[in-house]
């Protein structure tokens, strides 16, 4: 079946200015992740959705940035007027039914720089 | 949550076997240690879990020892394609899972 997919795959903006990055879960995985890459680091964690539960929102770097998951499928992180540190690779990944036994399903990412 | 420590980077050469160690120290009785590999331009992907001894499956083996404060991931025989990021992690369910991987051990394997 098909994988996490994200869109877009790049994206480019400049400073100020608002952007929204969508991830398609893969079919039946309730819970999702989105994280952070900048170039050469580790991942960081931005906030996770399990099922109808309240999102875990304690990774989010500040109040511009936002994230909604609809009917439980489709995710979208939004950055309102994005700074140049927001210039990073934007992941998201799903599970089956989260928690730490369940592996993480990555999608390819979204390439954001901010001019 | 429990935070890892593995080393920045490795180099191997074809054919040898790569052990990568991470450390854990504060790992909670609840918690699994979960491997995943990182492509340049693509998403982390799965490569093994465990809770403690040693799992074997087709691609690496992961060794606990009994105080679970670290992990060993083998790769045996590794070729130029295993040269990625390595991400060491550790988590548990409690209500709601945040995911911390670290910096992760660049693997770069040469001819």
């Amino acid at each position: 079946g098909a994988g996490v997919s994200q869109s877009p795959s790049n994206k480019v903006t400049e400073k100020g200015k608002d952007v929204e990055l969508r991830c398609d879960p893969i079919s039946g995985h309730t819970a999702l992740y989105w994280y952070r890459q900048s170039l050469g680091q580790g991942l960081e964690f931005l906030i996770y959705f399990q099922g109808n539960s309240a999102p875990d929102k304690s990774g989010l770097p500040s109040d511009r940035f936002s994230a909604e998951r609809t009917g439980g499928s489709v995710s979208t992180l939004t950055i309102q007027r994005t700074q140049q540190e927001d210039s990073a690779v934007y992941l998201c990944a799903s599970t089956l039914r989260g928690g730490d036994t369940d592996t993480q399903y990555f999608g390819p990412g979204t390439r954001l720089t901010v001019l | 949550l429990a935070k890892t420590t593995q080393p920045i980077s490795m180099d191997s050469y074809e054919g040898q076997e790569v052990n990568i160690t991470c450390s854990h120290n504060n790992i909670a009785t609840n918690d699994y240690i979960t491997w995943y590999q990182q492509f340049p331009s693509q998403g982390p992907r799965f490569i093994i879990q465990g809770y403690k001894t040693k799992v074997t499956n087709e691609v690496a083996s992961l060794f606990i020892p009994a105080d679970r404060k670290s992990s060993t991931l083998s790769l045996p025989r590794v070729s130029l394609s295993d040269t990625a990021v390595y991400y060491c992690l550790v988590g548990g369910t409690t209500g709601g899972f945040k995911t911390i991987f670290g910096a992760g051990t660049r693997l770069f394997v040469k001819a």
